[in-house]
């Protein structure tokens, strides 16, 4: 079962604007992370953030986190066509084998 | 390099054959992982193997087995049993809790019955 959920499931801008997704889960976690995968290829490790950490941030992204709301939000600021790409949210409950659960992603494409 | 290398990228697999996917990782990482994604969709876990010669059925295990002989290696065969195969799959393994649990991916194999 998937413990987060991405909002919007898919996002169109222009190059140099801002993209804002969004996660939500249900459960109590550890810490979430961001991961990147362009089409047909594995996925890429973005950023964590840890359950005691509200914000973070890594270049041109920056991540929220907010327990209490049981969300989660990614901005990339200025973003370029090159990050056209699908984000899923990952959480980690540290359960038994510290299974990563991963959303459905959001589908970003950035038009040049 | 040090990663994650899955092997085919790309398998054909006719009614009623088996098909094993190979995943090797040079990171020695304990943990490894098998998801399954299929299009436009996100991840579902199949198989993790926390320890060598230990592993664990994930959300969808049904229709696929796994062996982990090797710390480097966890193969996963996709049985005649699994009714719906086609799907990208994708193999990971796991830094250890120091590190945030983080998850490094290989490159996926597209399985495709004919």
């Amino acid at each position: 079962s998937q413990q987060g959920e991405e909002d919007p499931q898919a996002l169109s801008i222009q190059e140099g604007e801002n993209a804002t997704m969004n996660c939500s889960y249900k459960t109590s976690i550890n810490n979430l992370q961001w991961y990147r995968q362009n089409s047909g290829r594995g996925l890429v490790h973005l950023i964590l953030i840890r359950s005691n950490e509200r914000e973070k941030h890594s270049g041109r992204l920056r991540v929220t986190l907010d327990t209490s709301k049981k969300s989660s939000s990614l901005l990339i600021t200025a973003s370029r066509a090159a990050d056209t790409a699908s984000y899923f949210c990952a959480t980690a409950g540290g359960g038994a084998g510290n299974m990563l659960t991963f959303g459905g992603g959001t589908r970003l494409m950035v038009k040049p | 390099d040090g990663g994650i290398t899955q092997s085919p990228k790309y398998l054909f697999r006719k009614e009623g054959q088996n098909v094993t996917l190979s995943c090797e990782q040079n990171l020695n990482h304990d943990a490894m992982y098998w998801y399954r994604q299929d299009p436009g969709q996100g991840l579902r876990l199949i198989y993790y193997s926390q320890i060598v010669n230990d592993f664990q059925k994930g959300d969808i295990a049904e229709g696929y087995s796994v062996s982990r002989e090797k710390k480097e290696s966890f193969p996963l065969t996709v049985t005649s049993a699994q009714k719906n195969p086609t799907a990208f799959y994708l193999c990971a393994s796991r830094q250890g809790p120091e590190s945030g649990n983080t998850i490094y991916f290989g490159e996926g194999s597209w399985l495709t019955v004919v």
